[in-house]
């Protein structure tokens, strides 16, 4: 089974418009949830983390976390080309600890000018 | 600028060779993995090191050796590779867990050939 599940993808949205990116986990326990972009041949970079069910924003991010139905999106405002990206959900394993940190597959975003 | 160094950027390695990545960090974080990611996939935990004692393999072969000189420093002992051993490794770091959890920072991470 696995872990972090994403849309498939690939996305495609025009310059400006909203871009939204879905991730459902399996695991209950999990406390801690992160989405990272990683442009290709790079390494994955973190940009927003979130504990808490609700909203949380940050500049053109918002991430939004549903612990009830295991589901945490990202959604970027005023898309730009430099947005084009692979973006990677992260949910941490079982427990509070320093421990696992699992990934899903990525959505792969394209913002065409 | 990262503030996870990984050396080297590139390694071209035979399937005789013995060879090692470096990892360090300073932002005084007290856990660090490493990580191994193909083309087109996401990163696939390997280990993880917990206030500097190896606290999860995921079952990782064992011509990939893992050593934690200190809080600062990963190391990744490689030998006897195989080509399908051939990605791109990652090195991270992370703080706390629970509600202090900031998340793992990478490196730039090592690409690694074995032909």
């Amino acid at each position: 089974q696995k872990e972090v599940e994403q849309n498939s993808g690939p996305l495609s949205v025009p310059e400006g418009a909203i871009a939204s990116l879905n991730c459902t986990y399996s695991d209950r326990g999990s406390q801690s949830f992160f989405w990272y972009r990683q442009y290709s041949g790079k390494s994955p970079e973190l940009i927003m983390f979130i504990y808490s069910n609700g909203d949380k924003e940050d500049g053109r991010f918002t991430a939004q976390l549903n612990k009830a139905s295991q589901y945490v999106s990202l959604l970027i405002r005023d898309s730009q080309p430099s947005d084009s990206a692979t973006y990677l959900c992260a949910v941490t394993g079982r427990g509070s600890t320093l421990g696992r940190l699992y990934f899903g597959r990525g959505t792969q975003l394209t913002v065409w000018p | 600028d990262t503030e996870v160094t990984q050396t080297p950027k590139h390694l071209v390695m035979g399937m005789t060779n013995k060879k090692s990545l470096k990892c360090e960090q300073h932002m005084g974080h007290r856990a660090m993995y490493w990580y191994k990611q193909k083309a087109k996939k996401p990163p696939e935990l390997m280990f993880v090191y917990s206030y500097e004692k190896l606290s999860i393999n995921e079952s990782v072969p064992s011509r990939f050796s893992p050593e934690c000189p200190n809080s600062s420093l990963l190391n990744l002992h490689l030998h006897a590779l195989q080509p399908e051993d051939s990605a791109l490794y990652l090195c991270a770091s992370r703080n706390h867990g629970g509600r202090l959890d900031g998340g793992a920072f990478f490196g730039q991470g090592t690409r690694l050939t074995v032909v």
